[in-house]
């Protein structure tokens, strides 16, 4: 158990049907990840947050979104999902981000879009 | 630019066989590198690290790494295969860019174990 949580594990939607997905991180970790691991695209890096504020932004789509609130936890939202965007869905966290912070990961949302 | 190639998207092996995953990086400057498992239906876990100092990073549950800096390498070994060990792996290179820091992932590779 790495100590991050996610929610839901698995999620079923319509295309259209606007999705939340919610993580808490570690306890006292202020820096919080978004990736996507889908079968044709592999692990990419969505966005990254730390302390409430965009830090880092990957291959991110504009009908994505994400924020991270004051008590730390973070919700990755899609606005209008498309079939496409059927994946696994990681959060991450870590204390800092500092060069070599170790990342912990949560077990990931698993989304269908159909 | 940073990225990470993973030679192999599958490697099979014996039980108490070597094992030896394949992972080559490129970077301007020097990086940190990682290798993480991930076990069927879970997250990532962390293997291995590679910050500075020494060069042969020992990691969990037996399995080590190498930087090679002349070969831009970080393979991951183990010396003997066990059946716990099937899962996929992903070899990471993180630096600062602008001051952001960013973890860039290989493409992964399943290690299947054969009894």
């Amino acid at each position: 158990d790495s100590g991050v949580t996610q929610t839901p594990k698995h999620l079923i939607t319509a295309t259209g049907q606007r999705v939340t997905l919610r993580c808490s991180p570690r306890s006292g970790d202020l820096s919080v990840y978004w990736y996507q691991q889908s079968l044709d695209q592999g692990l990419q890096f969505l966005i990254q947050y730390y302390n409430g504020e965009e830090r880092a932004k990957g291959n991110i789509l504009e009908r994505f979104s994400a924020q991270q609130f004051p008590d730390l936890h973070s919700e990755l939202n899609l606005s209008s999902p498309e079939l496409g965007d059927s994946a696994l869905y990681f959060c991450a966290s870590s204390v800092g981000i500092g060069l070599g912070n170790t990342i912990y990961f949560g077990e990931g949302s698993w989304l269908t879009v159909v | 630019a940073q990225s990470v190639t993973q030679l192999g998207s599958h490697v099979s092996v014996s039980e108490g066989a070597l094992v030896l995953l394949r992972c080559n990086y490129s970077s301007s400057v020097p990086p940190y590198l990682f290798w993480y498992v991930q076990y069927p239906n879970q997250g990532l876990q962390l293997l291995l690290k590679y910050t500075t100092g020494a060069t042969l990073v020992k990691g969990i549950n037996g399995f080590e790494a190498e930087f090679k800096k002349s070969e831009t390498s970080f393979h991951l070994t183990k010396p003997s295969a066990h059946m716990s060990d099937a899962a996929e792996y992903f070899c990471a290179v993180s630096l600062i860019l602008f001051g952001n820091e960013k973890l860039t992932f290989g493409t992964g590779t399943r290690l299947t174990i054969i009894p």
